[in-house]
């Protein structure tokens, strides 16, 4: 049971290139999740899905964009990449609305820009 | 939703129950209590959640102050690999999304 999947787990990338972060999920939830997490600090959430092709921002979009390509798939692009956003990125995914919508994370990505 | 209040840090004897406090004074009637933990850079891992009544799981037992501006996790018998992260959030259940705020959270050290 794979749960929710990133790729890949590590990247270093120069400023001004760009990538796609990848996430999947197995689990048949109808939210996903992307948040950032810089050392030492809590996570914040960049953008979500509430569900197949539906997309909002979170407390830090700008930067970021985001693609729900289906219900198993949410991913995170970097258009032209920034020192700023070095940091840990993870995905989550969750039933969607109601009580017991407890999210489960991903691994994490670990992006260095230089 | 609501903000909440942890201690930064604090320590735990192995095979000890340890008490994590949280402090949500500004909580409304319609929002949860949710405790994630977060082991050493893994992914957030859900623990348990309550609404105002205590609640209890393999994991963990969950107690709310009968104002509910208060709560506890209790870890019955604290094991080396309880050290993590603990995040005490509060959301509302039945908003759109599962759109968790992470605060700073109470670094937890089990020691032998």
């Amino acid at each position: 049971n794979a749960g929710v999947t990133q790729t890949p787990k590590f990247q270093v990338l120069k400023t001004g290139q760009s990538m796609t972060l990848q996430c999947a999920q197995d689990m048949n939830h109808n939210s996903m999740y992307w948040y950032r997490q810089d050392p030492g600090m809590g996570l914040r959430l960049i953008y979500y899905s509430a569900s197949e092709g539906t997309t909002d921002k979170g407390e830090v979009p700008n930067g970021y964009n985001v693609s729900r390509l289906n219900k198993r798939e949410f991913s995170l692009r970097l258009e032209s990449a920034a020192p700023s956003q070095t940091s840990v990125y993870f995905c989550a995914s969750s039933r969607g609305e109601g009580v017991n919508t407890e999210a489960f994370f991903g691994q994490g990505t670990r992006l260095t820009v230089v | 939703d609501a903000k909440t209040t942890q201690p930064p840090s604090m320590d735990c004897a192995e095979g000890r129950a340890a008490n994590l406090p949280c402090n949500h004074s500004t909580i409304s009637g319609n929002e949860y209590v949710y405790w994630y933990r977060q082991i050493h850079s893994q992914g957030p891992q859900y623990i348990i959640h309550g609404l105002k009544n205590n609640e209890t799981n393999e994991m963990a037992s969950l107690i709310i102050t009968e104002d509910r501006k208060s709560s506890t996790l209790i870890l019955p018998h604290a094991t080396l690999r309880d050290t993590a992260v603990y995040y005490c959030i509060v959301r509302v259940a039945l908003s759109a999304g599962n759109k968790l705020t992470f605060g700073g959270g109470t670094r937890v050290l089990v020691k032998p």
